[in-house]
């Protein structure tokens, strides 16, 4: 079953933790995207990355970092810099000027 | 600045009554635009995209350029369209990122 699979579904971390949230995609799509997606403001770009070993900014790219090691795997870490981490998550993928496939989210509540 | 806008946080309507869900953007060049919805505890989806032309579940958008909008209508509104529905543009020469707007609550009432 081809798709983008998101991990862990809810994830809990106490302030000042960093913490990763995992993205695997088996569509061999060139292009993953990260999103946040809070109430009222819809999504928000955070990095995306068009081929392996390379990706850019979004527009809230400030406390988020990634790596795409692989064409599979796009995994984004939420450092202690991020000042409002509790959010959902949302992952994507798109190769050739298909639309966005999305993943379920995951939901990171920070205490 | 490149933005999308969605003027209504909810819309509520009774089944069988036409719908529309506004859409607003700013983008420099040529963009796609896209309407996505998110059905309750299920991924965010494609709805339809404007090179499409097509309608799908009854929805229909149009890309007015001169107004810079792109809404989404349905002459019927069903119980199963209540859901969250997003609107975005964006395009290939920008590395095939989106641009969200904020999302609009469509609720169907029996």
């Amino acid at each position: 079953d081809g798709g983008i699979t998101q991990s862990p579904k809810y994830l809990f971390r106490k302030e000042g933790q960093n913490v990763t949230l995992s993205c695997e995609q088996n569509l061999n799509h060139d292009a993953m995207y990260w999103y946040r997606q809070d109430p009222g403001q819809g999504l928000r770009l955070i990095y995306y990355s068009q081929i392996v070993n390379d990706f850019q900014k979004g527009d809230i790219a400030e406390g988020y970092s990634v790596s795409r090691e692989k064409k599979e795997s796009f995994p984004l870490t939420v450092t202690s810099a991020q000042k409002n981490p509790t959010a959902f998550y949302l992952c994507a993928s798109n190769t050739g000027g298909s639309p966005l496939h999305f993943g379920n989210g995951t939901r990171l509540t920070v205490t | 600045a490149q933005r999308v806008t969605q003027p209504e946080k909810l819309l509520s309507v009774f089944k069988g009554a036409p719908v529309e869900l506004k859409c607003n953007y700013s983008y420099s060049g040529s963009p796609e635009l896209f309407w996505y919805v998110q059905y309750s505890r299920q991924r965010l989806q494609l709805l339809l995209r404007h090179i499409s032309r097509e309608s799908i579940k009854g929805f229909t958008a149009d890309l007015n350029k001169g107004e810079t909008s792109f809404h989404l209508k349905k002459p019927f509104a069903q119980e199963e369209d209540s859901a969250m529905y997003y609107c975005a543009c964006g395009s290939y020469n920008q590395g095939g990122k989106l641009i969200f707007g904020q999302g609009t609550e469509l609720s169907v009432k029996p």
